[in-house]
Order: structure tokens, then C-alpha cells, then sequence
């Protein structure tokens, strides 16, 4: 879809171990964003990259980290999953162009993390 | 801070009917405006949007209106199907740049057949 691919799709994971999340696209575009989906919030910010090894923080980053060592791959890592991670994770690309079809700003489909 | 919200977190239409969905902003700021739709499991998909230098924009049966004024959008959905029964989203961009996107907190629409 866009070819943007976010990996796993679903997971369960137990409090306190770490969790990687990886978004993959194949569009070359330049900015990368993590989001969170939570009843009652909507999608909010968690990091965002705007290059390769070029990172910021979003509304919601504490407990998470990223790394953006090539173009196509933006990881979100909980150090120590928690139960309040527990959500629906969207990664989405953006060329910048301020564009918003689907060649512009595109989301994935989600990978739904559940922590216990 | 600056915010995105929706007026109506839920609305029921008949089928054939039109659907208004509505979105007030707060950052005066804000020069881009995009409305998603969501549909259940899914990521949010690019319906349409609209620059802060227009005050409407149409598309194959959605049209987005901007009122600078009272810094307001909507999204008008003409002949609302089964099929558009879905989350609708409206994002602005925040900061020059990163080209962030802030959301509203989304309004379901469901089309009563």
C-alpha cells in the first residue's frame, strides 16, 4: 500500500522486556513519523525523522526511542514496554511536499502492540 | 498548546444523504489542512485537502471548506454510501520543516442503509 510496510502487524509482549517496531517504505522519501493511536486522543506524535540519523522528538516520546540508520527502515523501541504502550502504532512518510495523496504524507496499516 | 478538535465525535446519516463533518483549529499558524479516513484496522487514507490560501476545495464527492475566520474546516460527503462508514480525521501541519501532522480526535460516521 504506497509501499510503506510496518512489521509485525500484531504482538504481545510482556511488561518490562523491550519491543522493536519497524516501518519500512520504498518510496525514498524523506521524513518518517511514529504514531500512536489511543481511544479518546487520536493519532499522536511520538518521534519523528526527517533524514537519515536526523531524529526529534514528538508529543509523546517518553519510553520510546528511534533510530534511522538508512532511508527506507525507522525503528520505535520501548526500552521497557509498559502497559500504558499498550496501542495501535502508525508509522507514515512524507516528502515534504506538503502533499497529501497518496504520494505525499501515507500512513501504514498499524501494528497493534498489547503489553501484559 | 495548539490543538485540532472535531465538533461531533459521532454521526449517523442516511444513506443517499449528505454528511457535514466539522473541525475547529486553533493555530492561527496552520497553512495546510488534510481530512483522513479511517476504516476499522486500517491506517488513516488521504481523502482530501486544502492549502490556507483557498476556502474550498472539491473532490469526486467530498468537498472541504476553510474558514480562516473562525478558523474552522469541514468536510462535506454528497450522496453518503455504506461504504464511507468510517473515522474521519482532520490533521494540520505544525512547524515549518518537519512537516508534522497534528489530529483532531476523529468523528465516526456511520450511513444507516
Amino acid at each position: 500500500d504506497a509501499g510503506i510496510t510496518q512489521s509485525p502487524r500484531h504482538k504481545v509482549t510482556e511488561t518490562g522486556t523491550p519491543v522493536t517496531l519497524r516501518c519500512h517504505q520504498t518510496e525514498n522519501h524523506r521524513y518518517m513519523y511514529w504514531y500512536r493511536q489511543d481511544p479518546g486522543h487520536g493519532l499522536r506524535l511520538i518521534h519523528y525523522s526527517y533524514g537519515v540519523k536526523d531524529t526529534d522528538k514528538g508529543e509523546v516520546s517518553d519510553g520510546y526511542s528511534v533510530s534511522r540508520s538508512k532511508t527506507e527502515d525507522f525503528l520505535l523501541t520501548l526500552e521497557s514496554a509498559t502497559s500504558s504502550q499498550t496501542s495501535v502504532y502508525f508509522c507514515a512518510i512524507s516528502d515534504g511536499s506538503q502533499s497529501g495523496s497518496q504520494h505525499g504524507y501515507t500512513f501504514g496499516s498499524g501494528t497493534r502492540l498489547t503489553v501484559v | 498548546g495548539e490543538s485540532v478538535g472535531l465538533h461531533l465525535p459521532t454521526l449517523s446519516v442516511q444513506e443517499g444523504d449528505n454528511s457535514i463533518i466539522n473541525c475547529a483549529y486553533s493555530n492561527s499558524a496552520s497553512d495546510y489542512f488534510i481530512w483522513y479516513k479511517q476504516e476499522s484496522g486500517k491506517g488513516p487514507q488521504f481523502i482530501i485537502d486544502i492549502r490556507s490560501n483557498m476556502d474550498k476545495r472539491q473532490g469526486q464527492r467530498v468537498t472541504v471548506l476553510l474558514n480562516k475566520t473562525v478558523k474552522h474546516l469541514s468536510l462535506q460527503i454528497a450522496a453518503t454510501q455504506p461504504g464511507d462508514s468510517a473515522v474521519y480525521f482532520c490533521a494540520e501541519t505544525s512547524g515549518a520543516g518537519s512537516y508534522q501532522l497534528t489530529f483532531g480526535k476523529g468523528t465516526k460516521l456511520s450511513v444507516i442503509p
